[in-house]
């Protein structure tokens, strides 16, 4: 079983709908999760960063941890087409090592 | 938002030559790491590099790779003979502290032809 996995997409949907990305993983360890935004050829953007099980919200963005389930999940309101990009989450051990493991990202294109 | 310089933007290079890549973080932090991404793969990490040493390091960098902060600013990765396999962005990224905000630069494409 791989450590992170996700849907590697492409997942296309019209402007304005509701997205709904997710990462399930292996490791009860994992503490701290995030959700980076990368564009073709370019560095990942942090959206989202969450400590432990939780909801956290930014703008249109909103970060769920279940970690009893071991899934995470972005929700994106009101997608524009500008948020066309693969979505990547990752994920770290609490205060062991600096070792972030990374999902292989969901393709997402919002159609205008 | 942190910002993390990379250069060069672009290189190609001809198979068992030397490539270092540079990073320079705009602020003085404590953690800073190179990760990997190969042409439609998932970020890999390759080393962390703490308090002007090695933290931790992934099975992917082995004796070829190393990392230095020669001059306390700009941090650099070497990859002493590049191979095929190599061709990849890879991206030096930062952290405040010992926290799960890592930020990553715009990253460096290497080519090895």
């Amino acid at each position: 079983q791989k450590e992170v996995e996700q849907d590697p997409g492409p997942l296309s949907v019209p402007e304005g709908a509701i997205v709904s990305l997710n990462c399930t993983y292996s490791n009860s360890a994992f503490q701290y999760f995030m959700w980076y935004r990368q564009y073709s050829r370019k560095g990942p953007e942090l959206l989202m960063y969450t400590y432990s099980s939780g909801n956290k919200e930014d703008g249109r963005f909103t970060a769920q941890v279940d970690k009893s389930s071991k899934y995470i999940s972005l929700f994106i309101r009101d997608s524009q087409p500008s948020d066309s990009a693969t979505y990547l989450c990752a994920m770290k051990r609490d205060n062991y090592g600096q070792n972030f493991v990374f999902g292989p990202g969901t393709r997402l294109s919002v159609l205008p | 938002e942190p910002e993390v310089t990379q250069t060069p933007s672009h290189q190609v290079t001809q198979m068992g030559q030397e490539v270092i890549l540079r990073c320079v973080p705009i602020s003085n932090h404590l953690y800073f790491y190179w990760y990997r991404q190969i042409l439609g793969q998932k970020v890999e990490f390759l080393v962390s590099f703490y308090n002007n040493e090695i933290s931790e390091k992934s099975e992917i960098f082995d004796d070829q790779f190393s990392v230095e902060r020669p001059d306390g600013s700009n941090f650099t990765l070497k990859i002493r003979s590049t191979k095929l396999e190599d061709s990849a962005m890879y991206f030096c990224a930062k952290t405040f502290a010992n926290t799960g905000e890592l930020f990553f630069g715009e990253g460096s494409r290497l080519t090895v032809l």
